[in-house]
């Protein structure tokens, strides 16, 4: 059984840091891209980033471009968001989700339950 | 971008009705690359089509997609009172991906 599970979420100032990192089992992780996904308080879904299997390809929204940055380790089943520069805009939940591609195209066939994070002074 | 408008906004059935919900694109998307998930309330999204017509692994046969080029269809067949959910589009075929906002799903 496929299983996610992401921490690192928290409150923080604006301008501050966070890293949120996905505990990925159940898959055989490096052949999978893996993507982050979030959601503002009772909003929609917004892509954020992905990254693919092997590592050598990385996407991101334009809002995050410069401050978030996208990596893995297949070694320890693991992917990370590096988020500095927060601003208010940025709070939400954040979802690790898996593809079902070891690249593109960007889907997610299966997703965690999501780590908070508040952006506020 | 491509931006997705989603109808109606909110849904409002008996169980045993069915449920069509559409999503609008304002581009073609290529190749269908059109996805649909269902969010239940304080839960993660759950892929439900891909490929506008695919239904994901486990997914019951009463969810079922359809379209192309810029007008794509979730119908539920026969609705259950567990799926009070919102259900958005996702179109993955050109940069960036795109969501829809959503249309919710009420069960009378």
């Amino acid at each position: 059984e496929v299983q996610l599970l992401e921490s690192g979420g928290g409150l923080v100032q604006p301008g501050g840091s966070l890293r949120l990192s996905c505990a990925a089992s159940g898959f055989t992780f490096s052949s999978y891209a893996m993507s982050w996904v979030r959601q503002a308080p009772g909003k929609g879904l917004e892509w954020v980033s992905t990254i693919s299997g092997s590592g050598g390809s990385t996407y991101y929204t334009d809002s995050v471009k410069g401050r978030f940055t996208i990596s893995r380790d297949n070694s320890k089943n693991t992917l990370f968001l590096q988020m500095n520069s927060l601003r208010v805009e940025d709070t939400a939940m954040y979802y690790c989700a898996k593809g079902p591609y070891s690249s593109s195209p960007i889907l997610f066939d299966c997703w965690g339950q999501g780590t908070l994070v508040t952006v506020s002074s | 971008e491509i931006v997705l408008t989603q109808s109606p906004g909110t849904l409002s059935l008996s169980p045993g009705e069915r449920a069509t919900l559409s999503c609008r694109a304002s581009q073609s998307v290529s190749s269908r690359y059109l996805a649909w998930y269902q969010q239940k309330p304080g839960q993660a999204p759950r892929l439900l089509i891909y490929g506008a017509s695919n239904r994901a692994t486990g997914i019951p046969d009463r969810f079922s997609g359809s379209g192309s080029g810029t007008d794509f269809t979730l119908t539920i067949s026969r609705l259950e009172p567990e799926d009070l959910a919102v259900y958005y589009c996702q179109q993955y075929g050109s940069s960036p991906v795109t969501f829809g906002p959503g249309t919710k799903v009420d069960i009378k």
